[in-house]
């Protein structure tokens, strides 16, 4: 069953502490993008990545860390220098060549206590 | 400034009830448009897309969805909506320069009544 996947659903952390959301994708995809969503402001994009071990920054990168080791995987890691993690965290792939469609992760929702 | 507007953030109609939900951009060469669904707490479903060709598009469950050149548009409609339709939308436009990245507008939280 082909599709992306995020881990975990419910994340907690405590102010102070990073933390990192997984994403795992076997679409054979060569781009993945990390998202952030608050109420009532759509989606904003994190970090992307079209090919291993290359990324860009998106429009709200700071606070924020990637790695692409491997094609597959994707994951975005909060530090504590991001002021208000509180959100849902959407992971998204497709081809490289464009025109291609973005496919989504279900989402990681990150409550910082 | 280069943006996607959606702006109606709340929408309600009645079941079986027509829907039209707005969406506008501001790049200069026609972008690749997107819409997408999302229930709470859930990821984004594809709806329709546009790329080149028809500028009417056909999309699941029943959505469809016109891309107007003159007006920088890429409305959404249904004829008939069903309680299921409750969510929201995101319009999502591609600008060609940017390969595949999408910029997104801010969505549209559809309310059904019965």
């Amino acid at each position: 069953d082909g599709g992306i996947t995020q881990s975990p659903k419910y994340l907690f952390r405590k102010e102070g502490q990073n933390v990192t959301l997984s994403c795992e994708q076997n679409l054979n995809h060569d781009a993945m993008y990390w998202y952030r969503q608050d109420p009532g402001q759509g989606l904003r994009l994190i970090y992307y990545s079209q090919i291993v071990n290359d990324f860009q920054k998106g429009d709200i990168a700071e606070g924020y860390s990637v790695s692409r080791e491997k094609k597959e995987s994707f994951p975005l890691t909060v530090t504590s220098a991001q002021k208000n993690p509180t959100a849902f965290y959407l992971c998204a792939s497709n081809l490289r060549l464009a025109p291609d469609t973005q496919y989504f992760g279900p989402g990681t929702r990150l409550t910082v206590l | 400034a280069q943006s996607v507007t959606q702006p109606d953030i709340h929408i309600t109609v009645s079941e079986g009830a027509s829907l039209e939900l707005r969406c506008n951009y501001s790049y200069g060469a026609t972008p690749y448009l997107f819409w997408y669904v999302q229930s709470p707490g859930q990821g984004l479903q594809l709806l329709l897309k546009y790329f080149s060709g028809d500028t009417l598009v056909q999309g699941i469950k029943g959505f469809e969805a016109e891309f107007k050149r003159s007006q920088s548009s890429f409305n959404l409609r249904k004829p008939s909506v069903h309680w299921s339709d409750a969510a929201e939308y995101f319009c999502a436009v591609g600008p060609r320069e940017y390969g595949n990245k999408l910029v997104f507008g801010a969505g549209t939280i559809l309310r059904v009544k019965s």
